[in-house]
């Protein structure tokens, strides 16, 4: 079974470029999740999707930052325009649904802002 | 707020060795936790869950221990490999339907061969 896809896995931009994330999650989870990793921290929550509803995202700067999962699948987020502190791993992790504990992480982008 | 965090940043023991990794919580409500590992580049896998009415939990070579009176968790390492090198976390969930895992910093676990 394939796990969960991210894309790029590395993205270098100059401050106040755009930038966007893909993720697909694991076939039939239901719940999405996009955190931010910084580096020596834990993830931090940014959004929760179930389905294509965005159930959680009061982490999310909404200034700068945006997320969708329009069809209730695959997820983008973005993020206009980038600041020096943007930068940070962000993971896409995926479960079955609600009740589910078990989050199942992709890899990461790593995204360097200059 | 709730918190999550670990006793010691860095742990080094000997290959063949038992290893354990603390982690302190802040949150009563905490019904749920969970470890997970991460090697470099990657992102983190999951390892063992224990709910709040438990206190222990086995799985493969680890152990998980909760202690609910001081707010301790712990994770068990028994034999440790040079693949068990990576950073470990612990999360914990504030309520059952709430899928927020709280996530605390980490601690890299080095093997030495």
């Amino acid at each position: 079974e394939a796990g969960v896809v991210q894309s790029p896995r590395y993205k270098i931009i100059e401050k106040k470029q755009p930038v966007a994330f893909w993720c697909n999650p694991i076939s039939g989870h239901n719940t999405l999740y996009w955190y931010r990793q910084n580096l020596g921290q834990g993830p931090e929550l940014l959004i929760r999707y179930e389905n294509e509803e965005a159930v959680d995202d009061s982490q999310l700067p909404k200034d700068r930052f945006s997320a969708e999962r329009l069809k209730g699948v695959d997820s983008t987020l973005k993020i206009q325009p980038a600041e020096l502190g943007d930068s940070a791993v962000y993971l896409c992790a995926s479960s079955l649904g609600p009740g589910s504990y078990e989050q199942y992480f992709g890899p990461g982008t790593r995204l360097t802002v200059t | 707020g709730e918190s999550v965090g670990l006793h010691l940043p860095t742990l080094s023991v000997q290959e063949g060795d038992n290893s354990i990794i603390n982690c302190a919580y802040s949150n009563s409500a905490s019904d749920y936790f969970i470890w997970y590992k991460q090697e470099s580049g990657k992102g983190p896998q999951f390892i063992i869950d224990i709910r709040s009415n438990m206190d222990k939990r086995q799985g493969q070579r680890v152990t998980v221990l909760l202690n609910k009176t001081v707010k301790h968790l712990s994770l068990q390492i028994a034999a440790t490999q040079p693949g068990d090198s990576a950073v470990y976390f612990c999360a914990d969930r504030t309520n059952f339907g709430n899928e927020k895992l709280t996530f605390g910093t980490g601690t890299r676990l080095t093997i030495i061969p």
